[in-house]
């Protein structure tokens, strides 16, 4: 079966820290991976999508990673700020099943 | 863009009613994507469409959910009965990529439906 698992569940760190997420996944043979932040009540805003052939992507100051050999992937937040509080979600494109698989997401606190 | 738009927001109805969830895709996008997101199973795929055309639906819990797409600017997904286990907040999302997997996805604001 496969599986998209995200730790930690939820993480509260002070504003100006780096922070990392994780991603992992069970099966190696994806078309892409894609990490998104959801704020409470809202829709799911793309932040990066990683293509197979790709090891990183860069927006701003987030930096995700990709490691298909060891079905990991990193989500980078560099000098985080409260506004960065949301829930961040992985979502896994698997070749075989033809399907995206999310993630249940890591649950981020900044505080001032 | 507008992005993709999803109504009604909220919805409160009672079990046994028919209720009608509706979305409009992104312009030019070819694939469309109905989720079920709750606390207990987190986000789920009911079924996506490629180029208007039901691709797989087999996250579609039972009968009582059906999903069209007449045209590619236009989709329903709809409950008939609906039941309380069925109150969850529904999400359509769409991209354009050539599978349906391979471009990024861009998902609505949600609707929330709650079955009493």
């Amino acid at each position: 079966k496969q599986e998209v698992t995200q730790i930690p569940a939820a993480l509260s760190v002070p504003e100006g820290e780096n922070l990392v997420l994780n991603c992992s996944f069970t099966d190696s043979a994806i078309y892409n991976l894609q990490w998104f932040r959801q704020d409470p009540g809202k829709g799911l805003t793309s932040l990066l999508l990683i293509q197979s052939s790709q090891r990183e992507q860069t927006s701003g100051r987030l930096n995700a990673s990709l490691d298909k050999s060891s079905g990991r992937s990193t989500l980078y937040i560099a000098a985080s700020q409260p506004g960065d509080s949301a829930t961040y979600l992985c979502a896994v494109g698997f070749h075989n099943t033809d399907k995206l698989i999310f993630g249940t997401g890591t649950r981020l606190q900044v505080f001032p | 863009d507008a992005g993709v738009i999803q109504s009604p927001r909220h919805e409160v109805t009672e079990m046994g009613q028919e209720v009608t969830l509706r979305c409009k895709p992104i312009s030019g996008h070819n694939s469309l994507f109905w989720y079920r997101q709750t606390m207990m199973r987190g986000l789920e795929l009911l079924i996506y469409f490629n180029n208007n055309v039901p691709i797989d639906d087999s996250g579609m819990p039972e009968d009582r959910f059906s999903a069209k797409m007449p045209n590619a600017s236009f989709s329903t997904l709809k409950i008939q009965p609906s039941e309380p286990r069925d109150s969850a907040v529904y999400f359509c999302a769409s991209s354009s990529g050539s599978g349906g997997l391979t471009g990024e996805l861009f998902f609505g604001e949600g609707s929330r439906l709650t079955v009493l």
